[in-house]
């Protein structure tokens, strides 16, 4: 497809399961971002790829929180032991990257988690 | 933790008029973006200025930068009940690989 693609757009899981959601980005876009929306809030930063690499993950909140680009394409987000605290929307965004901290990110329609 | 703060968080007009939603952040930036958001979709985004950059425009839009007083402003003008939605804008600070959000300014245009 032409957009960032999200999956699943919907889940609803127990408190304590796992859970991963996945993110395939626009061809040729080789930084990849995930972000974090709680209700009423703005996107908060979570971890960003430069290819295969995690260049910085400085926003995980902690290490229930894991994602991988093995490819350098898709990006899976893990969330391990799911807490009440971890629902909200999870945001995958995706840019050209033509140098650090300048072009624009293209969003897909995010994953909403809801942990009961 | 979020280095944008929009003003105000909410803003309700009736169509045909203007909107200014300001945004204001604490460090130096190498550029600014405003992002749109409908409830319940993915951000869109709408049109970036540069550090070195004191307006810009696009369409119906207007971005402002004042570098000194580390702050923005973007104008829709005449307004249409379809840019009903959250406006956000996001920086890039220096030294830094990624874009910072703030909490948005949720956009009401009555027809």
């Amino acid at each position: 497809g032409a957009g960032v693609s999200q999956t699943p757009s919907n889940k609803v899981t127990e408190k304590g399961k796992y859970v991963e959601l996945r993110c395939d980005p626009i061809s040729g876009h080789t930084a990849l971002y995930w972000y974090r929306q709680s209700l009423g809030q703005g996107p908060e930063f979570l971890i960003y790829f430069q290819g295969t690499g995690a260049a910085d993950d400085s926003g995980l909140p902690n290490d229930r929180f894991f994602a991988v680009r093995p490819e350098g394409s898709v990006s899976t987000l893990k969330i391990q032991r799911t807490e009440r605290g971890d629902s909200a929307v999870y945001l995958c965004a995706s840019s050209l990257n033509r140098g650090r901290g300048t072009g624009e990110l293209f969003f897909g329609e995010g994953s909403r988690l809801t942990v009961l | 933790s979020q280095q944008g703060e929009e003003d105000p968080q909410a803003l309700s007009i009736q169509e045909g008029e203007n909107a200014t939603m300001n945004c204001s952040y604490k460090t130096s930036i190498n550029n600014l973006q405003w992002y749109r958001q409908n409830s319940g979709r993915g951000l869109v985004h709408l049109i970036l200025i540069r550090s070195n950059e004191r307006e810009k425009h696009s369409g119906r839009l207007r971005v402002t930068l004042d570098t000194s007083k580390k702050s923005s402003s973007l104008l829709i003008t005449a307004s249409r009940a379809a840019d009903t939605a959250s406006y956000f804008c996001a920086t890039y600070h220096s030294g830094y690989s990624t874009l910072t959000f703030g909490k948005g300014t949720m956009l009401l245009v009555s027809p």
